[in-house]
């Protein structure tokens, strides 16, 4: 059974506006949260995190939402850009982000339409 | 500065073969990890390799195996490949082994199994 999920596999969005990326999860200890990038053909790249003991992080055009009690997190993107069309996976942790305790989501496409 | 370079990008190989797959970090780092990509089911973390020893394991066969030499370099062998093998493998390179932004990953390596 997933502990990470991105229920939605595709996402589209106009050029300018808000991008929205979802994540949920079901595991309550998981304490830290990250999204990466993947382009095709290239390998994911580091992102954006957060820690569960925030609620709200923000870097450039990217801010990451986290709802603790919903087992929710967010991704915005503003205004989104033709190159921020990628593959995004979300992304969480508990007791440290060594590769074995992270577990990722099944990624969602973001295709940003000019 | 050289990035994660995986070698070869694309494979084909037929069930019941064995393949070798190799990694080569970024200059410096001793920790290098293994993931396989599928769709709908993200990045599995397969296992992890520092200073020459498998630090970390995932939840995969036997059949999935790796090592890593004294230059860091790292190579996965997967045995007696099923058609599920078919995936795209990727390798992350870090100083310390912890995912977050000093981690790199290479573009991959993209095995399907006839």
């Amino acid at each position: 059974d997933q502990q990470v999920k991105q229920n939605s596999p595709s996402l589209s969005v106009q050029e300018g506006r808000i991008s929205i990326l979802n994540c949920d999860y079901t595991n309550s200890m998981f304490d830290y949260f990250l999204w990466y990038k993947k382009y095709p053909a290239e390998g994911p790249t580091f992102l954006i995190s957060i820690s569960s003991i925030k609620d709200k992080n923000e870097d450039g055009r990217f801010t990451v939402f986290l709802n603790k009690s919903a087992k929710h997190l967010s991704l915005h993107i503003v205004p989104s850009q033709p190159g921020d069309s990628a593959v995004y996976f979300c992304a969480a942790s508990k007791g440290g982000t060594s590769y074995d305790k992270v577990i990722f989501g099944p990624g969602t496409s973001l295709s940003v339409i000019p | 500065k050289a990035g994660v370079t995986q070698t070869p990008r694309y494979l084909i190989k037929t069930r019941g073969q064995q393949v070798t797959l190799s990694c080569s970090p970024i200059s410096g780092h001793r920790s290098v990890s293994w993931y396989q990509q599928t769709p709908g089911q993200g990045l599995q973390f397969l296992f992890e390799y520092f200073s020459e020893t498998q630090r970390n394991k995932g939840n995969f066969p036997g059949r999935f195996s790796g090592r890593q030499f004294s230059n860091s370099r790292s190579e996965m062998n997967v045995s007696t490949l099923e058609l599920g093998d078919s995936a795209l493998y990727l390798c992350a390179s870090s100083f310390v082994g912890y995912l977050n932004t000093e981690a790199f990953f290479g573009q991959g390596t993209r095995l399907t199994v006839v």
